[in-house]
């Protein structure tokens, strides 16, 4: 079973560019998560996907930050647009139900390294 | 505030050696504990899960402990090979939809 995809696996932009990442899930899976992770530190949710419908985006800085889960599969994250505080990875992570129980597994991709200059 | 404290935040040891990482978590409501592994360059991978009612579970060369009393869990190493050298991550799930992330512990295991 083909695990959690992401691309790119790395983007190098200027400051000001706009840039977008893209999130494939493990089919099936009906929860997909959008994490920041800076060096040395835990992820941090920005926002949970049930399906279509972005359930908790309270983390997420929708001044210059926005993502969309059409027809409730792939996703896409952007930036726009990005400062040099936005280097980090994101991670993309997917589940098969978050229905109230707390207790599904995340599986995460690989992440794309983001470099602003 | 929920929180969740990994120590050590480094750690080195010899090839074959076993090593314990901690974990402490103030967090409520308590669902359960996880640890993942990540390696370099990768996304977390789920090592084990440990329920309120769990003491322990084991997972191949890992060992996990789970004291709810305390607030208290351990990540338990056998015999170390080089492929151990990783992030260990800790994550504490709250009531319905929340994941509490430590930071992290890095090992490195030298030859």
């Amino acid at each position: 079973e083909a695990g959690v995809v992401q691309s790119p696996r790395y983007k190098i932009i200027e400051k000001k560019q706009p840039v977008a990442f893209w999130c494939n899930p493990i089919s099936g899976h009906n929860t997909l998560y959008w994490y920041l992770q800076n060096l040395g530190q835990g992820p941090e949710l920005l926002i949970r996907y049930e399906n279509e419908e972005a359930v908790d985006d309270s983390q997420l800085p929708k001044d210059r930050f926005s993502a969309e889960r059409l027809k409730g599969v792939d996703s896409t994250l952007k930036i726009q647009p990005a400062e040099l505080g936005d280097s980090a990875v994101y991670l993309c992570a997917s589940s098969l139900s978050d229905l109230g129980q707390g207790g599904d597994e995340q599986f995460f991709g690989p992440g794309t390294r983001l470099t602003v200059l | 505030k929920n929180q969740v404290e990994q120590s050590p935040q480094s750690l080195i040891i010899l090839e074959g050696k076993n090593c314990t990482l901690q974990c402490n978590y103030t967090v409520s409501p308590f669902s359960n504990l996880r640890w993942y592994k990540q390696d370099t360059g990768r996304g977390p991978v789920s090592l084990t899960i440990m329920t309120f009612s769990e003491n322990t579970k084991s997972n191949g060369r890992y060992t996990a402990t789970l004291d709810a009393d305390t607030k208290q869990s351990s990540l338990h190493i056998t015999a170390s090979q080089l492929s151990d050298s990783a992030s260990y991550i800790c994550v504490v799930t709250s009531g319905t939809y929340k994941y509490i992330f430590g930071t992290g512990t890095r090992l490195k295991v030298l030859a």
